[in-house]
């Protein structure tokens, strides 16, 4: 099945600054990539996804990359804000079904 | 608005004794998952269903974890008997097969302690 591993863990960054979520995975079969973000005491929602046919793609203050050759991707927001501050899980998989990441606890510091 | 639904949101139990979550999927969406998270495992694929049938229940515990779907509105995730390693937030998902998007809409949670 699906391996897939996610760094850092936890991630500080002060307000205003980039931060960056990388994850990598195992199964070449994978060809959708789903970003998830977390708030406290709520489910998982997802903010952005990626197909394998694409390389990169952005929405607004968030984009992530995809490196099909060498099976990871990247969570990028610029221009960090508090609200930011959650629990962010990548995922790889085919259709519906898919398989997270451990997660990155983001803290935006004000 | 459009929404899944999970009871209960918080359970207390003691070992031993029988839970059962519920999970209303959103209308129209045909499949549905359960996951667990711990802050050990993150978020564990448990049970994944499409046209209410199992097509995929590896990651549980088949010796104490059934999960079924009587019908479209309503998915259940039963554990019998529980132990205190299941004390973990379960949450139910449902999407739409064959959209654009593969999005999944998740629940608040079902937050499980078992003393």
């Amino acid at each position: 099945g699906e391996n897939v591993e996610q760094h850092p863990s936890t991630l500080s960054v002060q307000e205003g600054d980039s931060a960056v979520i990388k994850c990598t995975y195992s199964d070449s079969a994978s060809n959708y990539f789903p970003w998830y973000k977390q708030e406290l005491g709520k489910g998982p929602q997802l903010i952005i996804d990626i197909r394998s046919n694409v390389g990169e793609k952005k929405d607004q203050r968030i984009a992530v990359t995809l490196n099909k050759t060498a099976k990871h991707f990247s969570l990028h927001i610029t221009e960090t804000q508090p609200e930011d501050s959650a629990v962010y899980f990548c995922a790889a998989g085919t259709g519906n079904q898919f398989y997270f990441g451990t997660g990155t606890s983001l803290t935006v510091i004000p | 608005d459009a929404r899944v639904t999970q009871t209960p949101r918080h359970k207390v139990t003691e070992m031993g004794q029988e839970v059962t979550m519920r999970c209303q999927p959103i209308l129209g969406h045909n499949t549905v998952f359960w996951y667990r998270q711990t802050m050990m495992q993150g978020l564990e694929l448990l049970a994944y269903f499409r046209n209410r049938a199992p097509l995929d229940d590896s990651g549980m515990p088949k010796d104490r974890f059934s999960a079924e779907m009587p019908d479209a509105t309503l998915a259940t995730l039963k554990i019998q008997p529980s132990e205190p390693r299941d004390s973990a937030v379960y949450f139910c998902a449902s999407g739409a097969s064959g959209a654009n998007t593969g999005e999944l809409f998740f629940g608040e949670g079902s937050r499980l302690t078992v003393l």
